[in-house]
């Protein structure tokens, strides 16, 4: 167990819907990150939080936004959802914001888009 | 659990033989490099790092090579375990980039 959590672990909805998963990190971690996983492409990286703020940004859609509460936890929101959003959605968490600080990730979100 | 890169290359060994994953990188300038292992319906799980002033860096039953000239990094797991069934992912980062780029991955089979 990475101490991070993630809920929920299943979401099954429709094309045009938007969906909110969260994330809360490692007691003591002030990074937030969030990965999209899916079968074609691999771990991508989507954007990085730091204590509340956008530290980092990287194949994250417009469609997509996410935020990092003062308690630190993270939400990713999806809208306008299409069919290939269906994907594992990770949150990781660090203590630091660098590139070196070990990530933790939790056990991901399973989104199925209809 | 769930099935991460059902068209992974494979890599099945014998319980109690050594392992080699190999990895291709893509940017000559990434000066930082990390496995991960993922099971089955898991997140990855951090392994073992290298920075580029190094060519090799060991822990416990792992060893990363790193190959600059080629831009090739590998991980040697000695006496391999039904437990180190997984994916391996390596993944880079350079000075100055925020990003971190994954490899596809490779999946290992032990055979017990």
């Amino acid at each position: 167990d990475s101490g991070v959590t993630q809920t929920p672990k299943h979401l099954i909805t429709a094309t045009g819907q938007r969906v909110t998963l969260r994330c809360s990190p490692r007691s003591g971690d002030l990074s937030v990150y969030w990965y999209q996983q899916s079968l074609d492409q691999g771990l991508q990286f989507l954007i990085q939080y730091y204590n509340g703020e956008e530290r980092a940004k990287g194949n994250i859609l417009e469609r997509f936004s996410a935020q990092q509460f003062p308690d630190l936890h993270s939400e990713l929101n999806l809208s306008s959802l299409e069919l290939g959003d269906s994907a594992l959605y990770f949150c990781a968490s660090s203590v630091g914001s660098g590139r070196t600080n070990e990530q933790f990730f939790g056990p991901g979100t399973r989104l199925t888009v209809l | 659990g769930e099935s991460v890169g059902l068209h992974l290359p494979t890599l099945s060994v014998q319980e109690g033989d050594n392992s080699i994953i190999n990895c291709a990188y893509s940017n000559s300038a990434s000066d930082y490099f990390i496995w991960y292992k993922q099971e089955s319906g898991k997140g990855p799980q951090f392994i073992i790092d290298i920075r580029s002033n190094m060519d090799k860096r060991q822990g416990q039953r792992v060893t990363v090579l790193l190959n600059k000239t080629v831009k090739h990094l590998s991980l040697q797991i000695a006496a391999t375990q039904p437990g180190d069934s997984a994916v391996y992912f390596c993944a880079e980062s350079l000075n100055g980039g925020f990003k971190t780029i994954f490899g596809a991955g490779t999946r290992l089979f032990v055979k017990a």
